[in-house]
């Protein structure tokens, strides 16, 4: 079982959605949770972090975490074609940060 | 440009050379991490450094690889004897301090003819 788990997609949604990305992990020691998007070719980059139980929101990028479950997911609203992306769940416990294979998502116009 | 910095973004060598990579943190961060990232797969995390204090290391890291941050800087990767499966993107990232956000560098894709 990998430690961080995704479903690597792709996920396709029509241009103003709501696109749903689910995460999982197993290190119930991991205390510090990430969003990251990655273009192709290009390196990752921090979208939202969460560290407690619960919803958190900037912009249109909506954040839960749900530690009992060992469950985190990100919802990105009105998406758009520029939010076509790889994103990618890691999960942190103070030593290292394991990241899941990412979910590629499609907006189409 | 205050971000993280690696260098060179590309490196092509022959199996069996040895390569050296540079990552120049943000300036005010004290971690440093190195991964690998294949096509694919997510950021495979290889080691990290608190300043200059190397505290962890993955099985990933075979005895070719080895890894410096002398004065809590800079640091290098280092890979020795390369083999075509050391052939990946080598992303540096850093942070405040742990479980803080990490950020990436631009990488460094290495390929081995």
């Amino acid at each position: 079982q990998k430690e961080v788990e995704q479903n690597s997609g792709p996920l396709s949604v029509p241009e103003g959605a709501i696109a749903s990305l689910n995460c999982t992990y197993s290190d119930r020691v991991s205390q510090s949770f990430f969003w990251y998007r990655q273009y192709s070719g290009k390196s990752p980059e921090l979208i939202m972090s969460i560290y407690s139980n619960g919803d958190k929101e900037d912009g249109r990028f909506t954040a839960q975490l749900n530690k009992a479950s060992q469950y985190v997911s990100l919802l990105i609203r009105d998406s758009q074609p520029s939010d076509s992306a790889t994103y990618l769940c890691a999960a942190d416990n103070n030593n290292d940060m394991r990241f899941g294979a990412g979910t590629r998502l499609t907006v189409k116009p | 440009d205050t971000g993280v910095s690696q260098d060179p973004r590309h490196k092509i060598t022959k199996r069996g050379q040895n390569v050296t990579f540079r990552c120049d943190p943000i300036s005010e961060h004290n971690r440093l991490y190195w991964y690998r990232q294949t096509l694919g797969q997510g950021p495979e995390f290889l080691t990290y450094f608190q300043n200059e204090a190397q505290l962890e290391k993955s099985r990933l890291l075979s005895d070719r690889f080895s890894a410096e941050r002398p004065k809590g800087s800079f640091s290098t990767l280092e890979i020795q004897r390369t083999e075509q499966g050391d052939s990946a993107m080598y992303l540096c990232a850093s942070s405040s301090d742990g479980l803080q956000p990490q950020h990436f560098g631009d990488g460094t894709r290495l390929s081995i003819l």
